[in-house]
């Protein structure tokens, strides 16, 4: 059964640093990992998607790897910013017709 | 605009009394799903189908049921609500084939069962 691990729950930086959210998963057989931003009391807005094949996925300030291998991921943000500040969520998906995985997050917050 | 709508964005009900969540997706993708979320337990599915008249239980079933007559619609049923089943409710909806299976949700549903 795959498990998902975001560690730590929590995390505070000051506005401007460079950052790196973790995500470890116990079955390396993925079909895609996704990363999601979720906002107090809202809906999961998809921030990036890895395919197995792919290596890394880049958009605008965030760059998501994956290892396979080892069974990580990791989400960098360049230059965060308080608007930067919500729970960040990865998923694993096992198979082409299986369901995501989910971690239970990591709730950023980045001081001003 | 491509979106996941869910209906209705926050309820207050009663015990045993029914009541549906609907959700409709305007991508025409064969996969849709229900999580629910709650503190420290995280997102929880509770059915999900892969395309018309398919479905199947997902993590957490026990008190639900759902349907998938058309293809835009996954609409959620709680026959006699719960205490319990009070909770952050998301419909999640994405392509299956031939394509990269990004899941896209809604904005989700909170329901409150007294």
């Amino acid at each position: 059964k795959q498990e998902v691990t975001q560690i730590p729950a929590a995390l505070s930086v000051p506005e401007g640093e460079n950052l790196v959210l973790n995500c470890s998963f116990t079955d390396s057989a993925i079909y895609n990992l996704q990363w999601f931003r979720q906002d107090p009391g809202k809906g999961l807005t998809s921030l990036l998607l890895i395919q197995s094949s792919q290596r890394e996925q880049t958009s605008g300030r965030l760059n998501a790897s994956l290892d396979k291998s080892s069974g990580r991921s990791t989400l960098y943000i360049a230059a965060s910013q308080p608007g930067d500040s919500a729970t960040y969520l990865c998923a694993v998906k096992t198979g082409a017709n299986s369901k995501l995985t989910f971690g239970k997050g990591i709730t950023l917050s980045v001081r001003p | 605009e491509a979106q996941v709508t869910q209906n209705p964005r926050y309820l207050i009900t009663v015990t045993g009394k029914k009541l549906t969540v609907t959700c409709s997706q305007n991508m025409n993708h064969e996969y849709m799903s229900w999580y629910r979320q709650d503190p420290g337990l995280g997102l929880r599915q509770i059915y999900y189908s892969m395309n018309v008249e398919v479905t199947d239980k997902g993590d957490v079933p026990e008190g639900y049921k759902v349907s998938r007559k058309e293809k835009r619609n996954f609409p959620l049923i709680l026959e006699s609500p719960s205490p319990n089943q009070t909770s952050l409710y998301f419909c999640a909806s994405s392509f299956t084939r031939g394509a990269t299976g990004e899941l896209f949700f809604g904005e989700g549903s909170r329901l409150t069962v007294l």
